[in-house]
């Protein structure tokens, strides 16, 4: 059964930082892995689609690298922004269910200004 | 198109009532999924379609849950006698297939907040 787990749960910088937040999943048998933004009792905005076969997307200040073989993902934030406060998820599409995502917890991040 | 579009964003039900939701997913999209949320988790996978049939259900999904899909486009999620542990968001979302098991981009919905009192 494919597990996703994201480390830190919670973050807190100062504006400006530059920051990393991690994802690792169980089985690396996945199709792909897509990262979201959640705000406050509000839906998922998607920020990155990664496939299996990439091993890196960059949108703006984000960039989300993948090491499928180490079952590993990190979104890398530079230069935090206090709008950039939210909760983000990860979440792989497995072959072995591959109509589905499966999320992780999230992390909680929180900017300084 | 402007995106996933549920309806209510909010609702409030007593214990043992029926509720209804509803799904308008971007329109080129032949997946549809349904996803419950609780307070500090990730979304849970309930159900999905492929146009309009319902092709797997998780056993989150009891037997007074009911989704349908009418023609392949906007879909419900039906809850019957609700419960108090039913509270939660619920989620849809929409994906484009591309054969082999692979999807486009998932994108979702604002959710429905759900709450049982």
């Amino acid at each position: 059964k494919q597990e996703v787990t994201q480390i830190p749960a919670a973050l807190s910088v100062p504006e400006g930082e530059n920051l990393v937040l991690n994802c690792s999943f169980t089985d690396s048998a996945i199709y792909n892995l897509q990262w979201f933004r959640q705000d406050p009792g509000k839906g998922l905005t998607s920020l990155l689609l990664i496939q299996s076969s990439q091993r890196e997307q960059t949108s703006g200040r984000l960039n989300a690298s993948l090491d499928k073989s180490s079952g590993r993902s990190t979104l890398y934030i530079a230069a935090s922004q206090p709008g950039d406060s939210a909760t983000y998820l990860c979440a792989v599409s497995p072959m072995e269910y591959g109509n589905k995502l499966v999320f992780g917890a999230g992390t909680i991040l929180r900017v300084k200004s | 198109d402007t995106g996933v579009s549920q309806d209510p964003r909010h609702k409030i039900t007593k214990r043992g009532q029926n509720v209804t939701f509803r799904c308008d997913p971007i329109s080129e999209h032949n997946r549809l999924y349904w996803y419950r949320q609780t307070l500090g988790q990730g979304p849970e996978f309930l159900t999905y379609f492929q146009n309009e049939a319902q092709l797997e259900k998780s056993r989150l999904l009891s037997d007074r849950f009911s989704a349908e899909r009418p023609k392949g486009s906007f879909s419900t999620l039906e809850i019957q006698r609700t419960e108090q542990g039913d509270s939660a968001m619920y989620l849809c979302a929409s994906s484009l297939s591309l054969g082999g098991g692979m999807n486009t981009e998932a994108f979702f919905g604002q959710g429905t907040r759900l709450t049982v009192v």
